[in-house]
């Protein structure tokens, strides 16, 4: 079985600061990992994704990802917030040979001026 | 071309009606998919299509009805929806339906079922 946890609900943040979203999987095989981000009344847009290699991942829009194994955890990152990267943010997993992706609740990201 | 369309944007229909949403992709992807999303919640995953071929209905009712008609369109046929049917539907598209492949998503059919 595969599933993904995101601990927080919501994360707030001041435009400028470093973001930290969170994201914890279960698999039993080797993981694929996905984060996608979603704004409103909009589809979900695909940021990056781990499969294989470095452990530090980058994406669109400044994002990136750290994969660590042991802690199975694969956080999404961003050095210098801004006030539109205010969405939803969905984790996803997939297991190697697994058919579907599994989504975590999602957190929503808000970020002050 | 790298983005899914979806018509229409809106769709507002009785329980009695029959409506269809629609779907398209240019990316030569070979795998499409049917998501249900409710407010504030993760997709749910209704249908897959690998090749123009069904691979997984998750036990969807049969209100709902998908097609695929070739490579590149992907149709999801409503009849008798009930009201708990009232959603935002999203279409995705994939290279392949591999474990690796990211999937990309359409704005969504925004359902109203009343």
């Amino acid at each position: 079985a595969q599933s993904v946890a995101q601990p927080e609900d919501q994360v707030n943040v001041a435009e400028g600061n470093p973001l930290t979203v969170k994201c914890t999987y279960s698999v039993s095989g080797n993981p694929y990992l996905f984060w996608y981000v979603q704004y409103p009344n909009r589809g979900l847009q695909f940021l990056l994704k781990y499969i294989t290699g470095d452990n530090l991942v980058k994406g669109s829009y400044g994002f990136e990802a750290e994969f660590n194994k042991s802690q199975t955890s694969f956080h999404l990152k961003k050095p210098s917030a801004l006030v539109s990267d205010s969405a939803l943010y969905f984790c996803a997993v997939r297991d190697y040979g697994y058919s579907t992706l599994t989504f975590g609740k999602g957190t929503m990201l808000l970020v002050s001026p | 071309d790298t983005e899914v369309t979806q018509t229409p944007k809106h769709l507002v229909m009785g329980m009695t009606n029959k409506k269809s949403l629609k779907c398209e992709q240019h990316m030569g992807h070979r795998a499409m998919y049917w998501y249900k999303q409710k407010a504030k919640k993760p997709p749910e995953l209704m249908f897959v299509y690998s090749y123009e071929k069904l691979s997984i209905n998750e036990s969807v009712p049969s209100r709902f009805s998908p097609e695929c008609p070739n490579s590149s369109l992907l149709n999801l046929h409503l009849h008798a929806l009930q009201p708990e049917d009232s959603a935002l539907y999203l279409c995705a598209s994939s290279l392949t339906s591999g474990s690796y492949n990211e999937q990309f998503f359409g704005p969504g059919t925004r359902l109203t079922v009343l």
